[in-house]
């Protein structure tokens, strides 16, 4: 199994820009999850899905749009960049019930000028 | 909502022990997660508690009130590559199935020879 894989692992993007962090599992998780990083600020919760066809917002879904057609794939999709997106994306994955833990992916650096 | 607390950073000196408190303030509460993230990194898991109560796991141990709103991880016997930072997460009550976890802002510990 490859686990949880984002690409790209770098971005910079000009203010404005448009664009889709990739997001896949292959371990038939039900439950997948977008975070930002920010220093000092720990992990917040962008948009989550407990299921195909399911979305639902976190914390901060402002400016972020996210869909689940499969199982397998959760894109996050930043409609028009703005600095104050610069961070560290994960996304996260985990089988449906209370004693899982989530599984990362290696994480989006993104860079807002 | 959650609140949850944790020290910014801590050392210690490598063989030493570190206990790193998290306190949480929830309107639901549903069990609490103990991730280790080093530098530029994915957080990977480290414990579980969803009952009151001391979880052993190696050289890792953790700690739940939940009367109280508190825990703590303990490290035992530190080593160098202990030095990371420790992410403390709640898992809230939600009405679907799924995982949705908000985090501290981490704790950074850093192990001196």
């Amino acid at each position: 199994n490859a686990g949880v894989t984002q690409t790209p692992k770098f971005q910079v993007l000009k203010t404005g820009q448009s664009m889709t962090l990739q997001c896949a599992q292959d371990m038939n998780h039900e439950y997948m999850s977008w975070y930002r990083q920010d220093p000092g600020m720990g992990l917040r919760l962008i948009h989550y899905s407990v299921g195909a066809g399911i979305t639902d917002q976190g914390e901060v879904p402002n400016g972020y749009n996210v869909s689940r057609s499969t199982t397998e794939d959760f894109p996050l999709r930043l409609l028009s960049a703005a600095p104050s997106q610069t961070s560290v994306y994960f996304c996260a994955s985990t089988p449906s019930g209370q004693a899982y833990e989530q599984y990362f992916g290696p994480g989006t650096r993104l860079t807002v000028t | 909502g959650q609140n949850i607390d944790q020290p910014t950073e801590m050392t210690a000196t490598e063989g030493a022990i570190v206990q790193i408190n998290c306190t949480y303030q929830t309107s639901g509460f549903n069990g609490l997660f103990w991730y280790q993230q080093h530098a530029g990194e994915a957080p990977t898991f480290l414990s579980y508690n969803v009952l009151d109560g001391l979880e052993e796991k190696g050289r890792f141990s953790s700690f739940l009130s939940r009367s109280k709103g508190y825990s703590y991880l303990l490290l035992k016997e530190l080593q160098m590559k202990d030095s990371a930072s420790y992410l403390c997460a709640v898992r809230d009550r939600v009405k679907a199935a799924g995982n949705k976890l908000t985090f501290g802002g981490g704790t950074r510990v850093l192990v001196k020879p």
